[in-house]
């Protein structure tokens, strides 16, 4: 069974700085990996979707890159504003579905 | 452009009443069409899938059921609450199955007393 891990659950950082998110997945048999943020009480936006034939994609000061082999995945984000504050999930995609990380929270303070 | 809504947004509901959550898409057609339910502090739970009008696919047991009466319609209901059915709801489209990205609605936060 396809299990998605997101390391660290939460972290704290000042404004400007660079930071990495971490995804891992059990099963390296996946489409896609995609990456959403959430913001409190609001449902999820696409940042970035990797197909599995895919290294990485880059939007903007996002890149994601991906290695199915090793099955993970981190989330780089350049100069971080506070309103990059949110929660981060990423997910893997199936046949017919996606599995979800429990996701990090991310509060940039200024 | 796409867009899907939910309702309502919030809901709060006595154990053992009746549940029923809407979620409609418009802009596309024959989507695929998906129920998550989010506790606090966890990752999205896959609660059905849909492909098509009347096909549901259902990932968990559950007090939870799911129908389509229509092609961009997709509703999530339950006969009688549990505690265990609050949080947070989403729904979400994609074009085709795994391969394409999914679009969420804005959620429908429930509160079973």
């Amino acid at each position: 069974k396809q299990e998605v891990t997101q390391i660290p659950a939460a972290l704290s950082v000042p404004e400007g700085e660079n930071l990495v998110l971490n995804c891992s997945f059990t099963d390296s048999a996946i489409y896609n990996l995609q990456w959403f943020r959430q913001d409190p009480g609001k449902g999820l936006t696409s940042l970035l979707l990797i197909q599995s034939s895919q290294r990485e994609q880059t939007s903007g000061r996002l890149n994601a890159s991906l290695d199915k082999s090793s099955g993970r995945s981190t989330l780089y984000i350049a100069a971080s504003q506070p309103g990059d504050s949110a929660t981060y999930l990423c997910a893997v995609g199936l046949s017919n579905d996606m599995r979800f990380g429990a996701g990090t929270r991310l509060t940039v303070k200024p | 452009s796409q867009t899907i809504h939910q309702w309502p947004a919030t809901l709060v509901q006595p154990v053992g009443s009746p549940l029923s959550l809407e979620c409609t898409v418009e802009g596309t057609s024959n989507p695929n069409l998906y129920w998550y339910r989010q506790a606090a502090g966890r990752g999205l739970q896959l609660l059905f899938y849909s492909v098509g009008i009347g096909q549901i696919s259902s990932e968990v047991p559950q007090n939870l059921s799911a129908s389509r009466p229509q092609d961009r319609q997709f509703i999530l209901s339950s006969k009688k609450l549990l505690l265990s059915d609050s949080g947070f709801y989403l729904c979400a489209w994609s074009a085709t199955g795994g391969t394409d990205t999914q679009y969420f609605g804005p959620g429908t936060r429930l509160t079973v007393l």
